[in-house]
């Protein structure tokens, strides 16, 4: 099956600094990759998705970027704010609709 | 949007009984629903994929006589975990297909078995 690794565990960035979190897939036919933000004890928040037709797509302060040949993706934050603060997960789908997830990334944006 | 309704928000239970937890999509028909597994500070695992009319597929390592599942209507999927221990306490979320590609997740389930 797939296998989504994720890097890093954890990230601590100063308020209005930058942050990336990037993850890679093993699965070629993944074809949807979104990223999830989960606040303690909550589910999972869509935050920004791709597809594998799409190299970048950017949402106000938030990015992503797809690099199909290498298999992997990225999420960028921009001017982090402590209500940033929170574990991020990335995920890959396969044709069969089963999404695959990193083991997340806990950020830490410092005030 | 489309919504995943799930419940209960938490559970105790002793040690040998069962627990029902039930994900219901509200504005949408679902063939297909997904439940996860959390452990704390871990990541989702994907336990099994719930089929609508007929029986679940579950991903390597999942117990399916432990772990049963039910997709008896488009909106409904029921996941009981039977004779609960517990190692089986842990967050069960399920989820179920959203707009476009994406998938929208319940709001989980906190399971402790004492």
């Amino acid at each position: 099956g797939e296998n989504v690794e994720q890097h890093p565990s954890t990230l601590s960035v100063q308020e209005g600094d930058s942050a990336v979190i990037k993850c890679t897939y093993s699965d070629s036919a993944s074809n949807y990759f979104p990223w999830y933000k989960q606040e303690l004890g909550k589910r999972p928040q869509l935050i920004i998705d791709i597809r594998s037709n799409v190299g970048e797509k950017k949402d106000q302060r938030i990015a992503v970027t797809l690099n199909k040949t290498a298999k992997h993706f990225s999420l960028h934050i921009t001017e982090t704010q402590p209500e940033d603060s929170a574990v991020y997960f990335c995920a890959a789908r396969v044709p069969a609709n089963k999404f695959y997830f990193g083991s997340g990334t806990k950020l830490n944006v410092k005030p | 949007g489309a919504v995943v309704s799930q419940h209960p928000s938490w559970v105790i239970c002793k040690s040998g009984t069962s627990v029902k937890i039930e994900c219901r999509s509200l504005d949408f028909q679902a063939t297909t629903m997904f439940w996860y597994r959390q452990f704390p500070k871990q990541s989702l695992m994907l336990m099994a994929t719930s089929n609508e009319g007929s029986k679940a597929t579950y991903e390597q390592g999942v117990e399916k006589d432990k772990f049963l599942i039910n997709h008896a209507s488009l909106t409904l999927s029921t996941l009981t975990v039977t004779s609960a221990h517990p190692e089986d306490s842990s967050f069960y979320i399920c989820s179920g297909p959203g707009a476009n590609y994406g998938y929208t997740f319940g709001s989980g389930t906190r399971l402790t078995v004492v």
